[in-house]
């Protein structure tokens, strides 16, 4: 199993403003999941990040309203820009661990005023 | 778009019962994944089934697939108050990107001691 430090955990912003998110793993992995939960909602996925390549995103995510860096094997970063209330979700990453399974971190709680 | 149905959406039980959901998904799969998701935290792999296995235990709990049927159920036995959470099913589609994985709207389960 891998690891996963998600931060921050929490945040308040304000509408128009960015927020960038951090996911840390304590090994190296290839794939790396990044996704939105809205509130009462389930899990949509936005991109998948692989190093050393652009994120691929999916239908209703795009570049620049997500940007997503991922600079090695431990590390990647998503960026909600631009915000708005409408926002205002879990966003969790994930990595692919053996067998297929996916490891989270604890997710961040976006609130967008 | 959502693969995976759970019902029921939300379930309350006594401690000491057995819980059971279900899933139903749409497409051809590689494997069913149980997540378990509390307060709005990150998921927690729980249990993983192969399309070509028709029922796997864990502990508490059991899981069978009818790949026939494209349904699976989560069966917690003889549940504690610490069950307590969201439960969500996640399939990986064999047509779509790799090791995506598409989740279920979840049950949420409430075990009242």
């Amino acid at each position: 199993s891998a690891v996963i430090s998600q931060k921050p955990s929490r945040d308040i912003c304000q509408r128009g403003t960015s927020l960038t998110i951090q996911c840390q793993v304590d090994s190296q992995v290839t794939m790396m999941f990044w996704y939105r939960q809205q509130p009462g909602q389930s899990l949509t996925l936005i991109a998948t990040a692989n190093q050393g390549s652009e994120a691929t995103y999916e239908s209703g995510f795009v570049i620049d309203k997500f940007p997503i860096s991922r600079p090695n094997l431990t590390f990647s970063t998503l960026t909600v820009s631009n915000m708005s209330p409408e926002d205002s979700s879990i966003y969790l990453c994930s990595v692919l661990g053996g067998g297929g399974i996916q490891y989270f971190g604890a997710g961040t709680r976006l609130s967008v005023l | 778009s959502q693969q995976g149905e759970e019902d029921p959406q939300a379930l309350s039980i006594q401690e000491g019962e057995n819980a059971t959901m279900n899933c139903s998904y749409k497409t051809s799969i590689n494997n069913l994944q149980w997540y378990r998701q509390n307060s709005g935290r990150g998921l927690v792999h729980l249990i993983l089934i192969r399309s070509n296995e028709r029922e796997k235990h864990s502990g508490r709990l059991r899981v069978t697939l009818d790949t026939s049927k494209k349904s699976s159920s989560l069966l917690i036995t003889a549940s504690r108050a610490a069950d307590t959470a969201s439960y969500f099913c996640a399939t990986d589609d064999s047509g779509a990107g790799s090791y995506q994985l598409t989740f279920g709207k979840g049950t949420k389960l409430s075990v009242i001691p």
